[in-house]
């Protein structure tokens, strides 16, 4: 079985301040782990992805992950948030051999002006 | 636009009544899925397509939902006899099978379906 917890409902954040939303997931195996954003009546946007190597992956829009094995974690991060950053943001992950991507519930972000 | 195209964007039904969905992937991907969506959960596999081949279903796919893809091109999507539980977003996304596992999911904008 696979799945994701994203443990906060919503993360508030000034505009500037460096933002995180965590996310911590169970898989058996290597996972592949998957960062996308939601903004309202739209579908998912892809920003970042972990599959192997250095544990800290960029993508777009500024945004960055780190994947920590030990802690089963792979938090989303950018060091200044932007208003335009406000969205509902999903983790996933997926091991080798499945095809379902187990998504968490969501965190909602918003950035304060 | 190349991305994955969805239609209808919105779609109300009164309850009993038969919906169709279409998915248009971008066109060099394929592997289709479709994913749903209901308020305050992350999406929720439903089933997907390698090329017009369907390959695996949830447990969430109902004998009253039926998924086709014909010409591993476009995909449909019919739910018959819709209840008031069948209101969510239905999503669909398409990807590369070259490397199916770390591929990305490319999605649709959704079908927002509400049963009346």
């Amino acid at each position: 079985a696979q799945s994701v917890a994203q443990p906060e409902d919503q993360v508030n954040v000034a505009e500037g301040n460096p933002l995180t939303v965590k996310c911590t997931y169970s898989v058996s195996g290597n996972p592949y782990l998957f960062w996308y954003v939601q903004y309202p009546n739209r579908g998912l946007q892809f920003l970042l992805k972990y599959i192997t190597g250095d544990n800290l992956v960029k993508g777009s829009y500024g945004f960055e992950a780190e994947f920590n094995k030990s802690q089963t974690s792979f938090h989303l991060k950018k060091p200044s948030a932007l208003v335009s950053d406000s969205a509902l943001y999903f983790c996933a992950v997926r091991s080798y051999g499945n095809n379902r991507l187990a998504f968490g519930k969501g965190n909602q972000v918003v950035v304060i002006p | 636009d190349t991305g994955v195209s969805q239609n209808p964007r919105h779609k109300i039904t009164k309850r009993g009544q038969n919906v169709t969905f279409r998915c248009d992937p971008i066109s060099e991907h394929n592997r289709l899925y479709w994913y749903r969506q209901t308020l305050g959960q992350g999406p929720e596999f439903l089933t997907y397509f390698q090329n017009e081949a369907q390959l695996e279903k949830s447990r969430l796919l109902s004998d009253r939902f039926s998924a086709e893809r014909p010409k591993g091109s476009f995909s449909t999507l019919e739910i018959q006899r819709t209840e008031q539980g069948d209101s969510a977003m239905y999503l669909c996304a398409s990807s590369l099978a070259a490397n199916p596992y770390n591929s990305p999911l490319h999605f649709g904008n959704g079908t927002r379906l509400t049963v009346t």
